[in-house]
């Protein structure tokens, strides 16, 4: 069975610390997208890692991929609260882009 | 652009009735998608095209029909609601670039309460 497991799934960081979501995938894509949901909202695009060794940066986030390991990490640092959301990530098990999601891992960032 | 929009935004649904949930993209994107969200499982692929007039099977298609008549409108169909499809449905759009596909676009959501 094809499967996208995120750890953990529930993170509470005070302001200004760093930590790391871990996203393992039992796939054999060498893609891995990762997405921000906000409560009652939809998904945005964070991230599209398209090969090995990928790393992508935007502000606070950091993520990067070793499709050997199959493995995807989120690196937060410095944590404020406007990340406070769900992030998720994906990855396509075949063609056509269709994505398997993880359970996602709801982040609360806190004074 | 809108990007991708979905409608309704949320329904109640009596057991054993029928709906259909419009999804539209103006992103001229070939592939679109539906997928369910369930509280703690992320989402799940319904069904998605990869064109006009074609459909397929995602992961949890029972239930659910699909049709794409034309290529920026992809409708979910419904046809005897179920309590176990109470969930939120949202609708994706991608396309392929050169070999390698980009990031799926998301509509907003549709929540559905089945009674």
């Amino acid at each position: 069975e094809l499967k996208v497991e995120q750890n953990p799934l529930f993170l509470s960081m005070q302001e200004g610390k760093n930590y790391t979501i871990y996203c393992n995938y039992s796939t054999t894509s060498d893609r891995l997208y990762w997405y921000r949901q906000d409560p009652g909202k939809s998904l945005e695009s964070l991230f599209v890692l398209l090969s090995n060794g990928a790393v992508k940066q935007e502000g606070r986030l950091m993520a990067s991929l070793d499709t050997k390991a199959r493995l995807s990490t989120l690196h937060i640092t410095a944590a404020v609260h406007d990340l406070s959301a769900t992030y998720f990530c994906a990855s396509p098990p075949g063609g056509y882009n269709k994505l398997i999601f993880g359970a996602g891992t709801r982040l609360a960032v806190h004074p | 652009n809108a990007g991708v929009t979905q409608t309704p935004k949320f329904r109640v649904l009596k057991t054993g009735q029928s709906m259909t949930l419009l999804c539209a993209q103006d992103m001229n994107h070939e592939y679109m998608y539906w997928y369910r969200q369930d509280p703690g499982m992320g989402l799940r692929l319904i069904h998605y095209s990869v064109g006009e007039g074609t459909t397929a099977k995602g992961e949890v298609p029972d239930g659910y029909n699909v049709s794409r008549l034309k290529k920026q409108n992809f409708l979910l169909g419904l046809e005897s609601a179920a309590p176990s499809q109470t969930s939120v449905y949202f609708c994706a759009s991608s396309s392929p670039i050169a070999g390698k596909q980009e990031t799926q676009y998301f509509g907003p959501g549709t929540r559905l309460l089945v009674l």
